[in-house]
């Protein structure tokens, strides 16, 4: 089972550069989220889709997009890459709309913004 | 005011012990409580979830929850060199979930 599956792995941007993480789950879950990974922050939201169609912010939106293409896809867009957004990103994804379900993790997307 | 506080640790063991893992919070609407192993380089991998205040126990480890103080731990018996990893304690409500900062555990041979 691939469970979630993010692209790239690793990633070095120049400042002001533009790119996409993709995400793709194959366990037919309806709630798909984005989180940033900081020493000591532990993990930050930054928008979440509790269903196909929809996307909302979480904890840290400012400077990200996200598309949620279809009930496996959830893409994460950087529009003009800042050092500040140098972080392990990770997708992951959970059963219900309404939460009260776990959530499953995939292996990350190490950024590096220079 | 973080939504979820938890000791980061570093935690050292030697192997065999027991181990105590604890995260507080603020938001008495959390409803489901979840515990993470995140080994380095690699993405949290869940553990334990409840949804309910008490005990759940599976095998060497038992996620404990208390919604009254808004308290929830999770002890490893019998710690091995294989539990060395960050653990991640998250606190969901109606369909988001918050994570505490991790603790970093290390068990020595």
């Amino acid at each position: 089972n691939a469970g979630v599956t993010q692209t790239p792995k690793f990633q070095v941007l120049k400042t002001g550069q533009s790119m996409t993480l993709q995400c793709a789950q194959d366990m037919n879950h309806n709630s798909m989220y984005w989180y940033r990974q900081d020493p000591g922050m532990g993990l930050r939201l930054i928008y979440y889709s509790a269903s196909e169609g929809t996307t909302d912010k979480g904890e840290v939106p400012n400077g990200y997009n996200v598309s949620r293409l279809n009930k496996r896809e959830f893409s994460l867009r950087l529009e003009s890459a800042a050092p500040s957004q140098t972080s392990v990103y990770f997708c992951a994804s959970s059963q219900s709309r309404t939460g009260g379900t776990e959530a499953f993790f995939g292996q990350g997307t190490r950024l590096t913004v220079v | 005011q973080k939504e979820v506080e938890q000791d980061p640790g570093p935690l050292s063991v030697p192997e065999g012990a027991i181990v105590s893992l604890n995260c507080t919070y603020s938001n008495s609407a959390f409803q489901y409580f979840m515990w993470y192993r995140q080994y380095s380089r690699k993405g949290p991998e869940l553990l334990m979830y409840t949804y309910s205040s008490g005990n759940k126990e599976d095998g060497r480890f038992t996620a404990q929850v208390d919604k009254s103080s808004k308290y929830i731990s999770l002890f490893i018996r019998d710690s091995q060199p294989s539990d060395s990893a960050t653990y991640l304690c998250a606190l969901g409500d109606f369909n988001k979930f918050y994570f505490g900062s991790g603790t970093k555990l290390n068990v020595k041979p």
